[in-house]
């Protein structure tokens, strides 16, 4: 069965300070790994997928399939970076069903 | 050009009582999916559409829970006799299709308290 797993249900960082969100996942195969994010009173949206290899709002994920994780990292983080991250796990192939972690809530403080 | 769209926006009920929660996807979407969002549980995958196929209901928790979509478009989500513990905000997403590059786009949800 897959598993996602976000450790920390709270992180709390000063502005400008490096910020790391934890994900680990369990499954055997190649999955595809996806970071979603939910800013206040809006929609939960698609941050990044590791398949893109993309840097969105200053923030980057490198899967590493040797220790199964998915960790979210931004250098210098930003009073509007606060917001409900999740880290999801589909198991690749022409599988659909996105497994979530119970996502962090970052808050940035100025 | 709008996005997963669901209704009601917020719903209180008595327990017991039966509810209805829609959502309009993304036209042109052949994925729909309903999740729900707990306090400290995170997203909790309920029921998958895809097509003309067989919905994916391994997520459903209990026998008061169905769903169905007409037409390959609208979805209603319906919980009878409600109970306490179905308090949470359930949220739609749809996507283009299934794998790699269907990202899943999400409705703002429903917040369904039961009293």
């Amino acid at each position: 069965a897959q598993r996602v797993t976000q450790p920390e249900k709270l992180l709390s960082v000063f502005k400008g300070a490096p910020v790391e969100l934890k994900c680990n996942y369990s499954y055997s195969g190649s999955p595809e790994l996806f970071w979603y994010v939910q800013y206040s009173r809006q929609r939960l949206q698609l941050l990044l997928r590791h398949i893109s290899r993309e840097s969105i709002k200053g923030f980057t994920a490198d899967l590493n399939k040797g220790e199964t994780s998915f960790h979210l990292k931004k250098p210098f983080a930003q009073e509007e970076d606060s917001a409900m991250y999740y880290c999801a796990l589909r198991s690749g192939g022409s599988n659909y069903k996105l497994t979530f972690g119970k996502g962090t809530l970052l808050t940035v403080n100025p | 050009g709008a996005g997963v769209s669901q209704s009601p926006s917020n719903k209180v009920t008595e327990k017991g009582k039966d509810v209805e929660l829609r959502c309009d996807p993304i036209s042109g979407h052949t994925a729909l999916y309903w999740y729900r969002q707990s306090l400290g549980q995170g997203l909790e995958f309920l029921i998958y559409f895809q097509g003309n196929s067989a919905p994916d209901k391994s997520g459903l928790p209990s026998d008061r829970f169905s769903a169905e979509r007409t037409g390959g478009s609208v979805s209603t989500l319906t919980i009878q006799r409600t109970q306490q513990e179905d308090s949470a905000v359930y949220l739609c997403a749809s996507s283009l299709g299934q794998g790699v590059g269907s990202p899943l786009h999400f409705g703002n949800g429903t917040r369904l308290t039961v009293t």
